[in-house]
């Protein structure tokens, strides 16, 4: 069975640094890999998605997110975060072989400093 | 192009109630899938409908359930309600059912038992 872990529960970066949220998968074959946003009180929005070839995956709202297959990593990065990203994010594993199901990590939730 | 609209938006019910919870998809989107955002739990997978049929179903007991339409429309039941199923349940559909595609969420129905 497929999984995600997503290691920090809270980030806090200050309005105009870099970002890197951390995720990292297990699956036993080549994943489908996918970030979502979801602003407080939201559903989720997708930001990007990964489904083979290059492994630098290029998004919405400025936000890219590199495959690593050797650290099974899929982090999601923004070189300038503004104050409008503050939201949580999740990153999340999909499988043909699991009914098409999506499985979440547990989040991770950004906050951003004046 | 409407999104995948959800209703109600917020529902209070007493424990032991039922609950009905109503998703209608992206036009052309045959693919419905129910999760749970519960506090502290993360998104939980539910429920998959894929043209009129149950594809796939989590780890939930039998009091969940639902069913989807002719018109790819979906409702999600929940029986006799425990406290414990207080959640944002959230809809997303999709046009690949044959291949994990990004899903897209909708703004969810917050269920609150009392």
């Amino acid at each position: 069975a497929q999984s995600v872990t997503q290691p920090d529960i809270h980030i806090t970066v200050s309005e105009g640094a870099s970002l890197e949220l951390r995720c990292n998968y297990s699956y036993g074959a080549t994943p489908y890999l996918f970030w979502y946003v979801q602003s407080p009180g939201q559903g989720l929005q997708l930001l990007l998605k990964y489904f083979s070839g290059d492994t630098l995956v290029q998004g919405i709202k400025g936000f890219e997110a590199e495959f690593k297959r050797s650290q099974s990593s899929f982090n999601l990065r923004k070189p300038s975060v503004h104050w409008s990203d503050a939201a949580e994010y999740f990153c999340a594993v999909g499988a043909t072989n699991a009914g098409n199901m999506l499985t979440f990590g547990g989040g991770t939730r950004l906050m951003v400093k004046p | 192009e409407a999104g995948v609209t959800q209703s109600p938006t917020h529902l209070i019910k007493t424990r032991g109630q039922q609950a009905t919870l109503r998703c209608s998809p992206i036009s052309g989107h045959t693919s419905v899938y129910w999760y749970q955002q519960a506090l502290g739990l993360g998104l939980q997978f539910l429920l998959w409908y894929d043209e009129g049929e149950e594809r796939n179903r989590g780890n939930f007991p039998p009091r969940f359930s639902g069913r989807q339409f002719p018109n790819y429309s979906s409702e999600l039941n929940v029986n006799a309600l425990e406290l414990e199923d207080s959640a944002l349940y959230l809809c997303a559909s999709s046009s690949l059912p044959g291949r994990v595609g990004g899903y897209t969420f909708g703004s969810g129905t917050r269920l609150t038992v009392v």
